[in-house]
């Protein structure tokens, strides 16, 4: 258990509908980052939250949505789902943002749409 | 932002030879580069790291090397094993961490 906890573990779906995807970083770090990794892809940064605030966007798509809770939790926000958006989603939790601080992964949330 | 290339993306060497994997990065504000294993259908796991005031680290079989100049770092895992067998990715830490494509290691026994 790396201490980063992510819900749900799969998520299946139908095109059009919207999903959550719940992430509770590990006590004690304040940062939070959302990755995409589609079959046999790399992972693909979305967005960063520090202390509730967001820090750092990447190639999210306007569909997608997310925040961070003042008791640090964060959750991904999917709609107007594509079969295209099937993949698995990481949630990754550090100390702080600034460099120099490794990540620590959860499990992933498995979503398949269809 | 941060742009990570990594090469090569498949590696298949025989177990106990060497394998080694080559990444480059953009921003020369980078400082920070890890590197992370995932066996399939797995979480990506910190296996090392190395910061840009030192250029060479080694954990038993494995060692980073760090080239600040030409902006590029490599993996050295060496008396490869089996079980080493996995997806390796590169990442360079700006505000955020932008990860490289990938290199799938095939280790035969």
């Amino acid at each position: 258990d790396s201490g980063v906890t992510q819900t749900p573990k799969h998520l299946i779906t139908a095109t059009g509908q919207r999903v959550t995807l719940r992430c509770s970083p590990r006590s004690g770090d304040l940062s939070v980052y959302w990755y995409q990794q589609s079959l046999d892809q790399g992972l693909q940064f979305l967005i960063q939250y520090y202390n509730g605030e967001e820090r750092a966007k990447g190639n999210i798509l306007e569909r997608f949505s997310a925040q961070q809770f003042p008791d640090l939790h964060s959750e991904l926000n999917l709609s107007s789902l594509e079969l295209g958006d099937s993949a698995l989603y990481f949630c990754a939790s550090s100390v702080a943002p600034d460099r120099g601080h490794g990540y620590t992964f959860g499990s992933g949330t498995r979503l398949t749409v269809v | 932002g941060e742009n990570v290339e990594q090469h090569p993306s498949t590696l298949s060497v025989q177990e106990g030879d060497s394998a080694v994997i080559k990444c480059t990065y953009s921003d020369s504000a980078s400082n920070y580069f890890p590197w992370y294993k995932q066996e399939l259908g797995k979480r990506p796991q910190l296996i090392i790291d190395i910061r840009s005031n030192v250029g060479e680290k080694k954990d038993q079989r494995i060692a980073v090397t760090l080239n600040k100049t030409a902006k590029h770092f490599s993996l050295h895992i060496t008396e490869t094993q089996p079980e080493d067998s996995a997806v390796y990715f590169c990442a360079a830490s700006e505000d955020d961490m932008r990860f490289g494509a990938g290199t799938r290691l095939t280790v035969k026994p």
